[in-house]
């Protein structure tokens, strides 16, 4: 299957600084990436949807000026969590899209990154 | 009412059983449905991917949609502990759209 990574896989930060997430994709370009948030015990939410050249799409309720993301390669997009305060915790889980024959994708996910902000 | 509807769980099973995982969905513009795989603190994998309705056999899994009624399934041969993990359906119209994902099932297969 198609390799996704993400760096780094744990960070502890302190309330009020900024953290950044990298997401790429290893074998396969990537026009489009994901970037969802997960509490323990329940499923992915998405929180934006990353474009490459051009400005992400948020979800409902996503604060834009909060979570940067950025990809400016066909092969890296990147979150930063902005001022975080202790309920940014949470794991944080990219995914890229691979073309996989006709008009759909298939989309691969990162291994997560946890971030908790004391 | 939610788009997918999956039950939580948890399941437990015994080594060697064969485990039905289901999703329903309302739907009808989803075209492309895949199984995800998720062990604790990681990322979810990718198990299966089907188009439209039927079967998809990999392995120890098959995958099946029926359409008319609006259901997948996954199901595992032959259990082992290691298949111990929450599954989630997840499902989309296609053309690049997001994925619509399940709750997730969580499975566990006991020796």
């Amino acid at each position: 299957g198609a390799v996704v990574s993400q760096h780094p896989s744990w960070v502890i930060c302190k309330s009020g600084t900024s953290v950044k997430i990298e997401c790429r994709s290893l074998d396969f370009q990537a026009t489009t990436m994901f970037w969802y948030r997960q509490f323990p015990k329940q499923s992915l939410m998405l929180m934006a949807t990353s474009n490459e050249g051009s400005k992400a799409t948020y979800e409902q309720g996503v604060e834009k000026d909060k979570f940067l993301i950025n990809h400016a390669s066909l092969t890296l997009s990147t979150l930063t969590v902005t001022s975080a305060h202790p309920e940014d915790s949470s794991f944080y889980i990219c995914s890229a899209n691979r073309p996989s024959g006709g008009s759909q994708e298939t989309q691969y996910f990162g291994p997560g990154t946890r971030l908790l902000v004391l | 009412q939610k788009e997918v509807e999956q039950d939580p769980g948890p399941l437990s099973v015994p080594e060697g059983a064969i485990v039905s995982l289901n999703c329903t969905y309302s739907n009808s513009a989803f075209q492309y449905f895949m199984w995800y795989r998720q062990y604790s603190r990681k990322g979810p994998e990718l198990l299966m991917y089907t188009y439209s309705s039927g079967n998809k056999e990999d392995g120890r899994f098959t995958a099946q949609v029926d359409k008319s009624s609006k259901y997948i399934s996954l199901f595992i041969r032959d259990s082992q502990p290691s298949d111990s993990a929450t599954y989630l359906c997840a499902m989309t119209p296609g053309g690049g759209n997001k994925l619509t994902f399940g709750t997730g099932t969580q499975l566990k297969v006991e020796l």
